[in-house]
């Protein structure tokens, strides 16, 4: 059971260069979201899908967009990638929308860009 | 939108020692709490919720947290740590109205555990 499973672990961009960020669950949730990861400041949620064919912004949205492609998958997408964006990316999924569910979370994308 | 303290961004300890990590969240009428832990180089993990009920929750690993209403806390403890359980805490809170299945996370608190 594999839970939810990011891709890639690891990447390196150069300044203005576009990559994907994939995001999988096989636990049949309705809600995911995608947070960035900073030294000193916890989890801030750049996008969130309450359910399959939504999606809204959550509080750092600027310089990504992001598809819910199906109930499983849920991408995270750096058009012109900025320095700035340099972060670990968390996926995360929960069953509903409804607050008192706990998320489940991927172990990460350690991006770099240079 | 909520707000997350964590008092203490890091918090070293003996093992076997008891430890306390603190949080407090800004008020709002209903919240859920939740502590996760995470581990170097992994996600993060559920220890431990409170949704309603008893206000003394006992989660994984033998942690518990109490929520206290009036002072809008709900602080992390563990009577004897071991090497293991050194590792990053974060508290969240989600709330009611337009932003329900929203997490709001506190800083995170580092913990380690020396022999």
């Amino acid at each position: 059971n594999a839970g939810v499973t990011q891709t890639p672990k690891f990447q390196v961009l150069k300044t203005g260069q576009s990559m994907t960020l994939q995001c999988a669950q096989d636990m049949n949730h309705n809600s995911m979201y995608w947070y960035r990861q900073d030294p000193g400041m916890g989890l801030r949620l750049i996008y969130y899908s309450a359910s399959e064919g939504t999606t809204d912004k959550g509080e750092v949205p600027n310089g990504y967009n992001v598809s819910r492609l199906n109930k499983r998958e849920f991408s995270l997408r750096l058009e012109s990638a900025a320095p700035s964006q340099t972060s670990v990316y968390f996926c995360a999924s929960s069953d509903f929308w409804t607050g008192n569910q706990p998320q489940h979370f991927g172990d990460g994308t350690r991006l770099s860009i240079l | 939108a909520q707000s997350v303290t964590q008092l203490d961004s890091q918090v070293p300890v003996f093992e076997e020692a008891p430890v306390e990590l603190r949080c407090n969240y800004s008020s709002s009428v209903s919240v859920y709490l939740f502590w996760y832990v995470q581990y170097p180089n992994q996600g993060l993990q559920l220890l431990l919720k409170y949704l309603s009920g008893s206000t003394l929750v006992k989660g994984i690993n033998g942690f518990e947290a109490e929520f206290n209403k009036s002072q809008t806390s709900f602080h992390l403890r563990k009577p004897s740590v071991h090497i293991s359980d050194t590792a990053e805490y974060f508290c969240a809170v989600s709330e009611g109205g337009s932003t329900l299945g929203r997490l709001y996370f506190g800083r995170g608190t580092q913990l380690t555990v020396w022999p």
